[in-house]
């Protein structure tokens, strides 16, 4: 079963406007971590943020945020103010803790996200 | 900060040859993967090392084998390359710990004819 669900496999943004890219997820372990990357055309995996899943508050870095609902299992990934560097796939993943100590992540398919001027 | 490094960065093989990729990283991470990436596919596990001396399958192992030659390397060796194989290949690290990201190398573009 998949347990971690990209649905939009591409979306556009207007320069400057806020985007958000969708996560779903499915875990029985009650403690796990949630994960979003960027990856733009040049290739590189960059790491943006991270969510536990017992953090009381949102995570947010910079211009990313994460619109975190456990009930909902979703983690859904906030750009604000998008610049056109943003053009990038984006890739959810989510780590168990019961697969912790293996460091193993579970990544969805990704949404390819292009930034308009 | 070098941080992973993978070489080399593209390859063209042709089928039934063999070739090791390399991956080293310089971050004392305990745990290294070896992931594929197909054209608009997300990332697969091929093979994975949680420590120094162990390494287990992932989702895709067939067809690979691995070898964790002390704690800073791991390798990937494609015994006998088949089309199927044409991929986008990263090594990636990370140290023990539920919030602890993974670290990506830049990664191997691999074709095989």
């Amino acid at each position: 079963a998949q347990k971690i669900t990209q649905t939009q496999p591409g979306m556009f943004v207007q320069e400057k406007e806020a985007v958000t890219l969708d996560c779903t997820y499915d875990t029985s372990d009650p403690s796990y971590g949630l994960f979003w990357y960027k990856q733009p055309s040049s290739g590189e995996m960059i790491f943006l943020i991270y969510q536990g899943s017992y953090d009381q508050q949102n995570a947010t870095e910079g211009r990313y945020s994460l619109n975190f609902q456990k009930a909902r299992k979703s983690a859904n990934l906030v750009i604000s103010a998008s610049q056109l560097g943003d053009s990038a796939m984006y890739f959810c993943a989510m780590r168990e803790a019961l697969t912790s100590n293996t460091g193993k992540l579970i990544f969805g398919q990704g949404t390819t996200l292009q930034v308009k001027p | 900060n070098a941080g992973v490094t993978q070489t080399p960065k593209f390859q063209v093989l042709k089928t039934g040859q063999s070739m090791t990729l390399q991956c080293a990283q310089d971050m004392n991470h305990n745990s290294m993967y070896w992931y594929r990436q197909d054209p608009g596919m997300g990332l697969r596990l091929i093979y994975y090392s949680a420590s120094e001396g162990t390494t287990d399958k992932g989702e895709v192992p067939n067809g690979y084998n691995v070898s964790r030659l002390n704690k800073r390397e791991f390798s990937l060796r494609l015994e006998s390359a088949a089309p199927s194989q044409t991929s986008v290949y990263f090594c990636a690290s990370s140290p023990t710990g539920l919030n602890q990201p993974q670290h990506f190398g830049d990664g191997t573009r691999l074709s095989i004819l």
